[in-house]
């Protein structure tokens, strides 16, 4: 149980265009979804948290405007980059935590999505 | 929200026991301690979580002194797959503030 998936799983762009990633939670609903950034040899970094039916909370220096997310559904969130450019090229991944609530809740990890942008 | 402190890497041959400590000194007593295992290029997988003691599953075992401020990770005769990055987050039991990654600590499993 508790899977997350990510599609796509790698995309190129040219700079300039925008990138749709969507994260599903496949066997739970996900009250809360998380998008993070992953640079080469860094740690994970979050960006935005986004709760099903509500505006995404931004960390700060995250663009909200570049970094469009949507939770429509409490297993879907969408994380559209726009207008990309080559510094965006990164690894982007989602996690979810469970609607059920319980005693040891925690976050489970999409697979991610490797973004190049030429 | 708490932060850790983890070593940045470390070394071990296959077949012994690896133990990883985190220090999470601002531990607040709402917070689980979750540690994570990620491969390049793939999402975190969770390995671990407790509160208190000693929590022990199939993989791993996570030791947790009284006063909670450290744990430790303890991953039985480590084999190469278990070469990866371990991150251990402090957070409340929903999750919902489980998400400050520090450095992590890379271990590398040699034959």
């Amino acid at each position: 149980g508790a899977v997350v998936s990510q599609h796509p799983s790698r995309v190129i762009c040219k700079s300039g265009t925008s990138v749709k990633i969507e994260c599903r939670s496949l066997d739970f609903q996900a009250t809360t979804m998380f998008w993070y950034r992953q640079f080469p040899k860094k740690s994970l970094m979050l960006m935005a948290t986004s709760n099903e039916g509500s505006k995404a909370t931004y960390e700060q220096g995250v663009e909200k405007d570049k970094f469009l997310i949507n939770h429509a559904s409490l297993t879907l969130s969408t994380l559209t980059v726009t207008s990309a450019h080559p510094e965006d090229s990164s690894f982007y991944i989602c996690s979810a935590i469970g609607a059920g609530g319980g005693s040891t809740d925690t976050q489970y990890f999409g697979p991610g999505t490797r973004l190049t942008v030429l | 929200l708490a932060k850790t402190t983890q070593p940045i890497s470390m070394d071990s041959y296959e077949g012994q026991e690896v133990n990883i400590t985190c220090s999470h000194n601002n531990i607040a007593t709402n917070d689980y301690i979750t540690w994570y295992q990620q491969f390049p290029s793939q999402g975190p997988r969770f390995i671990i979580q407790g509160y208190k003691t000693k929590v022990t599953n199939e993989v791993a075992s996570l030791f947790i002194p009284a006063d909670r401020k450290s744990s430790t990770l303890s991953l039985p005769r480590v084999s190469l797959s278990d070469t990866a990055v371990y991150y251990c987050l402090v957070g409340d039991q929903t999750g919902a503030n489980n998400l400050f990654f520090g450095t992590g600590t890379r271990l590398t499993v040699i034959p």
